[in-house]
């Protein structure tokens, strides 16, 4: 079975602060998927970031950096000096292929508030 | 261009009517889903099409029913409608699984 755990529900940060969101995944394959999606205000699902397996290697893009870590089943997220139009809901998800199913599991979601 | 493109965006109708949500994608992807999001904000797969063919089918009742005319385009029937229906419903698609889904807009649907 999948799962995956956000653990933090609504994080709220001060402008220009940084913040890191958990994504803890649970899984019995050796090759599964992972992603994050931003869901603003607005309700739109924005894709950020996916990640296979295989590959551990850390991401940074702009502001937006990705921790990778197989050894602790982590996947997390960090917001570099955050800005208020980073305020939006971050899911985390996990596709596996042999035991999921190649279904999409979403965590919960963090609720991340910037306050200018 | 939108990517993923469903309608309407909001659907409010009463209980026991049967309602239809489209969905249509220009990316060229092999895959469409359907997902609920309910008003906690936890997004759960209804169902995957790959190639028009049914490949997940979550537990969802049979009141749901998914149509994939072709490759382009997932549309999801629903009848009877219940209050406990009432989500918001996006569609998805991807080149193929395991890849990354590009959502609609979606649909708030709400039933009174």
């Amino acid at each position: 079975a999948q799962k995956v755990t956000q653990a933090q529900t609504e994080i709220s940060v001060v402008e220009k602060e940084d913040v890191t969101l958990d994504c803890v995944y649970e899984t019995r394959d050796t090759t599964y998927y992972l992603f994050w999606y931003k869901q603003p205000p607005s309700g739109e699902l924005v894709f950020l970031i996916r990640r296979n397996s295989f590959d551990e290697q850390n991401e940074i893009s702009g502001r937006y950096s990705w921790n990778f870590q197989k050894s602790t089943s982590s996947f997390n997220f960090t917001i570099t000096a955050s800005q208020v139009v980073d305020s939006a809901v971050y899911f985390c998800a996990l596709s596996e292929g042999n035991y999921g199913n190649n279904r999409l599991a979403f965590g919960k979601g963090n609720q991340v508030v910037v306050i200018p | 261009d939108t990517a993923v493109s469903q309608t309407p965006k909001y659907l409010v109708t009463q209980m026991g009517n049967d309602k239809s949500i489209k969905c249509e994608q220009n990316l060229g992807h092999d895959t469409m889903y359907w997902y609920k999001q309910d008003s906690k904000k936890f997004l759960k797969i209804m169902f995957s099409y790959n190639n028009k063919e049914l490949i997940i089918n979550e537990t969802v009742p049979n009141r749901f029913s998914p149509k994939s005319p072709d490759k382009a385009h997932l549309n999801l029937h629903i009848n009877s409608l219940e209050l406990g229906d009432s989500a918001v419903y996006f569609c998805a698609s991807s080149i193929v699984l395991n890849t990354e889904a590009f959502f609609g807009q979606g649909t708030r649907l709400t039933v009174v």
